[in-house]
C-alpha cells in the first residue's frame, strides 16, 4: 500500500533556532501534499497545501514566512519551522495525495512531535 | 465551505460490544466522499472506511459498517464486536470529488474507549 515517512519522529530545539521535517511519499507520486498541525486531543488543523514546482498554498492564519514550505520533487516536501518559539512546539503531520489513485485519497505520514525550550 | 461535526467528544464501550459514532455534513456539493480516520494513541492516521456519495449501498469493512444518509447529511460509523485494539480518537472527513486540491474536512473528532 501507500506509504508516507516523515523524519524526525521527535525533535527538540532551542528557541530561536529552525527546524526542517522531511515527509516522502514512499512508493508512489505525489503532486499534492498537505501539513497540517495538531495539538493534544484536538483534530487535524490544515496549515498550507503544497504543490510540486509552485508555491505552498497557506490557511488563514498560518504565517507563511515561519512555516515555510517547500516541495522540490513529486515524493518530498519539507516544512521548515524558523526561528522556533515554545508555542510551536506541536504535534505536525504530512499527507501525500496519490494522484493515480481512484479516491483522490490522502495517506499520512507518522507524524513530527517538536518541542521547542 | 465545508463543516463536519462530530457532536459526541467522547464515548466508551465494553469489549464485544456494539458503538455508534455520529457524524454529520455540511455541503452544496453532490458528488464527494465520505472517510472515517481512527488515531490510535501511536498518533499514526489509519484510514477505517470510504462512502462515495453516488452509491446508495452503506460501505462496510470486516467489523466497520456506515450508515449514510445523504439527504440528512449523516454518516455515522457502526463498531460491532469492540475489540481493545479499537480504542482511538476517530474523525470523520469530507472530500469534495471535485477539489482540485483534494482537500480534506475533518470534524472535531470522538475518543472512544473500549474497555475489558
Amino acid at each position: 500500500g501507500a506509504v508516507v515517512s516523515q523524519h524526525p519522529s521527535w525533535v527538540i530545539c532551542k528557541s530561536g533556532t529552525s527546524v526542517k521535517i522531511e515527509c516522502r511519499s514512499l512508493d508512489f507520486q505525489a503532486t499534492t501534499m498537505f501539513w497540517y498541525r495538531q495539538f493534544p486531543k484536538q483534530s487535524l488543523m490544515l496549515m498550507a497545501t503544497s504543490n510540486e514546482g509552485s508555491k505552498a498554498t497557506y490557511e488563514q492564519g498560518v504565517e507563511k514566512d515561519k512555516f515555510l514550505i517547500n516541495h522540490a520533487s513529486l515524493t518530498l516536501s519539507t516544512l521548515t519551522v524558523t526561528s522556533a518559539h515554545p508555542e510551536d512546539s506541536s504535534f505536525y503531520i504530512c499527507s501525500a495525495r496519490d494522484v493515480a489513485g481512484v479516491y483522490n485519497e490522502q495517506f499520512f505520514g507518522p507524524g513530527t512531535r517538536l518541542t521547542v525550550l | 465551505a465545508q463543516t463536519v461535526t462530530q457532536s459526541q467528544p467522547e464515548m466508551s464501550v465494553q469489549e464485544a460490544e456494539t458503538v455508534t459514532l455520529s457524524c454529520t455534513y455540511d455541503t452544496s456539493e453532490s458528488n464527494y466522499y465520505l472517510f472515517w480516520y481512527k488515531q490510535p494513541p501511536s498518533r499514526q492516521m489509519i484510514l477505517v472506511i470510504r462512502q462515495e456519495a453516488y452509491k446508495q449501498q452503506n460501505a462496510t469493512e470486516n467489523r466497520f459498517s456506515v450508515n449514510f444518509q445523504k439527504a440528512a447529511k449523516s454518516f455515522s460509523l457502526k463498531i460491532s464486536d469492540s475489540q481493545l485494539g479499537d480504542t482511538a480518537m476517530y474523525f470523520c472527513a469530507y472530500l469534495d470529488r471535485g477539489s482540485t486540491l483534494g482537500r480534506l474536512y475533518f470534524g472535531r473528532g470522538t475518543q472512544l474507549t473500549v474497555w475489558p
